[in-house]
């Protein structure tokens, strides 16, 4: 069936670093793919999405590109600030549902 | 607009009890999906309304029920509460019919539930 796979956590970083979380992915078809972020005490936020191969999503500096030949969606950001620190989701929609990640923690230091 | 809104927040309940919990969709929306989120399991999908009919149903037992109203605000209920049902409960809102790659769920802040 179908599945997202990401990146264990947690991942610590200092200010200003570079930040990949990885995600890979197994649907059959061509799911749709996304990002959620969940701050502390809150529900989940759509940070960003793509629909199909090749297309990039980016949202307040965070990137991704849903790369089908490697069935991933690597999540960046070129510089992190304190207030990214979060739990972040990948997730897919495939046939009627959506799948989840794990959740990856960051936590950024000043 | 208005975000989806869960209440109550938070429940403290004790084995063997039964709890229900709410959820209010952004406007519009017809569709509510229900996730049970732990930190070994992550998010796990319960179930999906549109219309006031069950559309999609994930793996959990009878134990775990849900319903729609006409105005879409939904209901999920747990009966015979077990200490593992100890967990966040989200609530997530669509349209319903958007064109296949569009859809996107839009999140409530939980119900945080301990079952003691």
């Amino acid at each position: 069936g179908d599945s997202v796979t990401q990146m264990e956590g947690p991942v610590t970083l200092s200010e200003e670093a570079f930040l990949t979380i990885n995600c890979t992915y197994t649907a059959t078809g061509y799911p749709s793919l996304f990002w959620y972020v969940q701050y502390p005490g809150e529900g989940l936020q759509l940070l960003l999405k793509a629909t199909k191969a090749d297309d990039k999503g980016s949202n307040k500096g965070f990137e991704a590109t849903y790369r089908k030949e490697t069935t991933s969606f690597h999540l960046e950001k070129g510089s992190v600030q304190v207030s990214d620190s979060a739990v972040y989701f990948c997730a897919l929609r495939g046939g009627n549902q959506f799948y989840f990640g794990t959740g990856t923690s960051l936590t950024v230091i000043p | 607009k208005a975000g989806v809104t869960q209440t109550p927040r938070y429940l403290i309940k004790t084995r063997g009890q039964q709890v229900t919990l709410s959820c209010s969709p952004i406007s519009g929306h017809r569709s509510v999906s229900w996730y049970q989120q732990t930190p070994g399991q992550g998010l796990q999908f319960l179930f999906e309304y549109f219309s006031e009919t069950q559309r999609n149903k994930g793996n959990f037992p009878g134990r775990f029920s849900g319903r729609q109203f006409s105005n879409s605000r939904s209901e999920m209920n747990v009966s015979t509460l077990e200490l593992g049902d100890s967990a966040l409960y989200l609530c997530a809102s669509r349209w319903g019919r958007e064109p296949a790659g569009q859809e996107t769920q839009y999140f409530g802040p939980g119900t945080r539930l301990l079952v003691l």
